[in-house]
């Protein structure tokens, strides 16, 4: 059984800093893996996915990378801003008929300190 | 565009009672999914349908059920709900690999 985690559970950083969040997962057999954002009271919005072919995919200032032999995720957020404090949720796919069924880490809470 | 709403925002429930949670989206996605969110235990697949007319478990179906008789509905039903039902649930649906998720039902089980 597939399962994810996410150091640290929270994270505080002041305005203007990058920063890493991580993601391992158990089985290297995915097909891809997400980044979602969630904001409090509200829904996950997706930023990135990359497929279990590729290595990396960049949004703005968010950079996604997949390391499959090593059961490792990054999400790099450059120059950070107030509005990135949100919690921020990976998720792996299986494969096969699996692919759409995603297992989720419990998220890290990142807080932007002004 | 909507994208994907979901009804009620907000309900209390008494144990043994029954309701049904209603997902909807209007972006013609084949897939759509039910997931719950608890303190601790992050989001878990609950069922998902890959098309009108099917349904399928997820990783926590016991004490649901679901139907997808119209493509831009996907319906969450609680029979006779427990305190351990008390949760937010979220709906999502996608067309390919990205999910698009709902603003969530939060569900109180006393």
């Amino acid at each position: 059984k597939q399962e994810v985690t996410q150091i640290p559970a929270a994270l505080s950083v002041p305005e203007g800093e990058n920063l890493v969040l991580n993601c391992s997962f158990t089985d290297s057999a995915i097909y891809n893996l997400q980044w979602f954002r969630q904001d409090p009271g509200k829904g996950l919005t997706s930023l990135l996915l990359i497929q279990s072919s590729q290595r990396e995919q960049t949004s703005g200032r968010l950079n996604a990378s997949l390391d499959k032999s090593s059961g490792r995720s990054t999400l790099y957020i450059a120059a950070s801003q107030p509005g990135d404090s949100a919690t921020y949720l990976c998720a792996a796919s299986g494969r096969g008929a699996g692919s759409y069924q995603l297992t989720f880490g419990k998220g890290t809470k990142l807080s932007v300190i002004p | 565009n909507a994208g994907v709403t979901q009804t009620p925002k907000f309900r209390v429930l008494k144990t043994g009672q029954s309701m049904t949670l209603l997902c909807a989206q209007d972006m013609n996605h084949e897939y759509m999914y039910w997931y719950r969110q608890d303190p601790g235990m992050g989001l878990r697949l609950i069922h998902y349908s890959v098309g009108e007319g099917t349904t399928a478990k997820g990783e926590v179906p016991d004490g649901y059920n679901v139907s997808r008789l119209k493509k831009q509905n996907f319906l969450l039903g609680l029979e006779s709900a427990a305190p351990s039902q008390t949760s937010v649930y979220f709906c999502a649906s996608s067309a390919g690999y990205t999910q698009y998720f709902g603003p969530g039902t939060r569900l109180t089980v006393l």
